[in-house]
């Protein structure tokens, strides 16, 4: 076990809505970031937060966005969800430069 | 560019036999270089990690990989494969830049046959 949670576990939403996912960090990280995991690939880079601001980003579009509290932990909102948008969503944690330490997930469908 | 390219996108070895998982990298900086393992409907989990240090670097689980900067390769090793070893495998680079880069190779799935 990492430290790193994660939720909702699933979540089924219909085309056009919005949703947030959340995540809480391992003690004592500072960084946050999430990836994008499409069935039968490897995880994709949306972005990164470091002592709540973004310092960078991956190549999606500004639909995605997120949060980072005082206490580390993170939301990812995502809004007028595609069908495309289905995947295993991943948290991770880490002090900036080092390792991350990922959470279990959030597999979310679009219908 | 930053790349990382991941030879084999399926393994299959029988048990008790060695492993081996190839990974090639691209990368305009030094970068540190990890592995990480998936178990199905799991999270990632953090194997080993190369960073500018000893060039052979030893893991969770019996799991090892060499870091060969002349042909940008991190192999990952283990002598002796366990069912508990079938999983999806993931190569990663990771680059200091105004963030983390971190850069995900499209995995190996290795299958254990009994």
């Amino acid at each position: 076990e990492t430290g790193v949670t994660q939720s909702p576990t699933h979540l089924i939403k219909t085309r056009g809505q919005q949703v947030t996912l959340r995540c809480s960090s391992q003690s004592g990280h500072n960084t946050v970031s999430w990836y994008q995991q499409a069935l039968g690939q490897g995880p994709q880079f949306i972005f990164q937060y470091y002592r709540e601001e973004e310092n960078g980003r991956g190549n999606f579009p500004p639909r995605f966005s997120g949060l980072q509290f005082p206490n580390y932990s993170s939301e990812l909102n995502v809004n007028a969800l595609e069908l495309d948008d289905s995947a295993l969503y991943l948290c991770a944690s880490s002090l900036i430069g080092y390792e991350q330490y990922f959470g279990p997930g959030t597999r979310l469908t679009v219908t | 560019a930053q790349s990382v390219t991941q030879l084999d996108s399926h393994v299959s070895v029988s048990e008790g036999t060695p492993v081996l998982l190839r990974c090639n990298y691209s990368s305009s900086y030094s970068p540190s270089l990890f592995w990480y393992v998936q178990h199905p409907n799991k999270g990632l989990q953090l194997l080993l990690k190369y960073t500018s240090a000893a060039t052979l670097v030893k893991g969770i689980n019996g799991f090892e990989a060499e870091f060969k900067k002349s042909e940008t390769s991190f192999h990952l090793t283990k002598p002796s494969a366990h069912m508990s070893d079938a999983a999806e495998y993931f190569c990663v680079v990771s680059m200091k830049t105004s963030y983390d880069k971190v850069i995900f190779g499209p995995g190996t799935s290795l299958s254990v046959i009994p």
